[in-house]
């Protein structure tokens, strides 16, 4: 079984400001992938960032980064100069193989102008 | 290219009542999943379709079915309705399934159970 854990059921960022949500997952699988889905209010979820297992280089899009520590599997996301539209739930997902994609229950985060 | 489409967009039903929710995938997407959204829960599994078969199943009763059509329009259907199971379903699309791929996530179903 897999499982994704996210700790901040609420966080607050300044616009232009840094915020950093923390995820930990567990599986037994040797290859795997980790996603951020991002969830606008009344909006569809959208992907924002994936990661392979099996590279060690933390993947990037634009403001968005993550800080993957695969032995204490560990994938925080963090946002860099924060913006109004980034405000959301965030969700934090695991899929071993062809397995079921796992999520987190979310953090949702406000962001203070 | 169009998105992922859900119907009925809202949905009041009365409990012991079936309903069946519909999902157009992205055109080419041969994967279609469903997942069940309510606060505190995150997004719970249902349920994948690939090419008209069901690859994977999460632990919901078997009052949840599904299926897939050729063209890889997917239903959804709950039978004997629970007020339990008011909640957002959402269903994603993929190229080629679970596993690494991205999945492009419809604008839900809100299904209300009274």
């Amino acid at each position: 079984a897999q499982t994704v854990t996210q700790s901040q059921p609420e966080m607050s960022v300044q616009e232009a400001e840094t915020v950093t949500l923390s995820c930990t997952y567990d599986t037994s699988e040797s290859d795997y992938y980790l996603f951020w889905y991002k969830q606008p209010p009344s909006r569809q979820m959208i992907l924002v960032i994936r990661q392979e297992a099996y590279k060690q280089q933390n993947a990037t899009e634009n403001r968005f980064s993550v800080n993957f520590q695969k032995a204490a599997k560990s994938f925080s996301l963090k946002i860099s100069d924060s913006q109004l539209g980034d405000a959301a739930m965030y969700f934090c997902a695991l899929s071993g193989g062809y397995q079921k994609v796992t999520f987190g229950i979310g953090t949702k985060l406000q962001v203070i102008p | 290219k169009a998105g992922v489409t859900q119907t009925p967009r809202y949905l009041i039903k009365t409990r012991g009542q079936q309903v069946t929710l519909s999902c157009s995938p992205i055109s080419g997407h041969r994967s279609v999943s469903w997942y069940q959204q309510t606060p505190g829960q995150g997004l719970q599994f249902l349920f994948e379709y690939f090419s008209e078969t069901q690859r994977n199943k999460g632990n919901f009763p078997g009052r949840f079915s599904g299926r897939q059509f050729s063209n890889s329009r997917s239903e959804m259907n709950v039978s004997t309705l629970e007020l339990g199971d008011s909640a957002l379903y959402l269903c994603a699309s993929s190229l080629a399934g679970q596993g690494g791929n991205e999945q492009y996530f419809g604008p839900g179903t809100r299904l209300t159970v009274t």
